[in-house]
C-alpha cells in the first residue's frame, strides 16, 4: 500500500523554536506539497517541490522554508515558531505528468500547536 | 488566486438519504477539477479528477458531474450511510502547473 508519513501525529512547541516538520513517500513522486489547514479554510499551500532540491512557494510562505535534498523526503522548516502557526499541517505528493493532474496521496497530517 | 467555493459548508442528513453538494470555480482557463474524502482522523482520499466538460464519474455511491463553462461541479451520494460522513473538498489546478486551490469544504453528517 502507497504510502505518505508524516514524522509526528501531535507536536508542542515554544514561541521561537526551530520546528522541523517531516514528510516521506514511497511512490517515487516527483511532487511534494506542504499545505496547513485552519477552522472554516480550505487547505492552504505553503510550499511545493517537483524535483530534488527544487521548489516553488505556495500562497502562504512567510515563515516557512522546506528542504528536499533526496526525492522521498520534504521537509517544512518553522524558522521560528509562533502562535500563528498552530495549525494541522498536511503533506502530500503526486506524479509528474505533463499535461495532466494527477490526485494528491496525503498524509496523515501533524497537528502543531506553539505555545 | 482563484476563488474556489464549496456549498453548503455543513450538510446533516439521515441514514438512506441521498444528498449533493456543489463546487464553482471560475471557467476560464481550466484544466481539471479534483474531488477529495477527509474523514475525521484520516488523511484526505482522492475520489475523482475530472477534466472534461460533461464528464461524469462514479465509485460506489458516489458520483460527480462537471460543467467547465459555467465553473460548477456537482458530487452526489445516493443512500448515505454513517460511514459517508466526512469533508468532501474541491480543488481545481492553480494554472496548469500541479499546485491545487482547495475549497473550505462541505461537511456531512449521516445520523443513523
Amino acid at each position: 500500500d502507497v504510502k505518505v508519513t508524516q514524522s509526528s501525529r501531535y507536536l508542542v512547541k515554544r514561541t521561537g523554536e526551530k520546528v522541523f516538520l517531516e514528510c516521506v513517500q514511497d511512490m517515487d513522486h516527483e511532487n511534494m506539497f506542504w499545505y496547513r489547514q485552519d477552522p472554516g479554510l480550505g487547505l492552504r499551500l505553503i510550499y511545493f517541490s517537483y524535483d530534488v532540491k527544487m521548489k516553488e512557494k505556495g500562497d502562504i510562505p512567510e515563515g516557512y522554508s522546506v528542504s528536499r535534498e533526496k526525492k522521498e523526503r520534504f521537509s517544512l522548516i518553522l524558522e521560528s515558531a509562533s502562535t500563528n502557526q498552530t495549525s494541522m499541517y498536511l503533506c502530500a505528493s503526486s506524479l509528474r505528468i505533463g499535461g495532466l493532474h494527477p490526485p494528491h496521496t496525503f498524509g496523515s497530517g501533524t497537528r502543531l500547536t506553539v505555545v | 488566486i482563484l476563488n474556489v467555493e464549496q456549498s453548503p459548508q455543513s450538510l446533516h442528513v439521515q441514514e438512506g438519504d441521498s444528498t449533493n453538494f456543489t463546487c464553482s470555480f471560475p471557467s476560464s482557463n481550466f484544466y481539471a477539477l479534483h474531488w477529495y474524502r477527509w474523514e475525521t482522523a484520516k488523511s484526505p482520499e482522492a475520489l475523482f479528477v475530472m477534466t472534461l466538460n460533461g464528464d461524469e464519474k462514479k465509485k460506489g455511491r458516489i458520483s460527480a458531474t462537471l460543467n467547465t463553462k459555467e465553473g460548477y461541479s456537482y458530487l452526489y451520494i445516493k443512500g448515505s450511510q454513517p460511514e459517508d460522513s466526512a469533508t468532501y473538498l474541491c480543488a481545481p489546478p492553480m494554472d496548469s502547473s500541479y499546485k491545487l486551490i482547495f475549497g473550505s469544504g462541505t461537511r456531512l453528517l449521516v445520523r443513523p
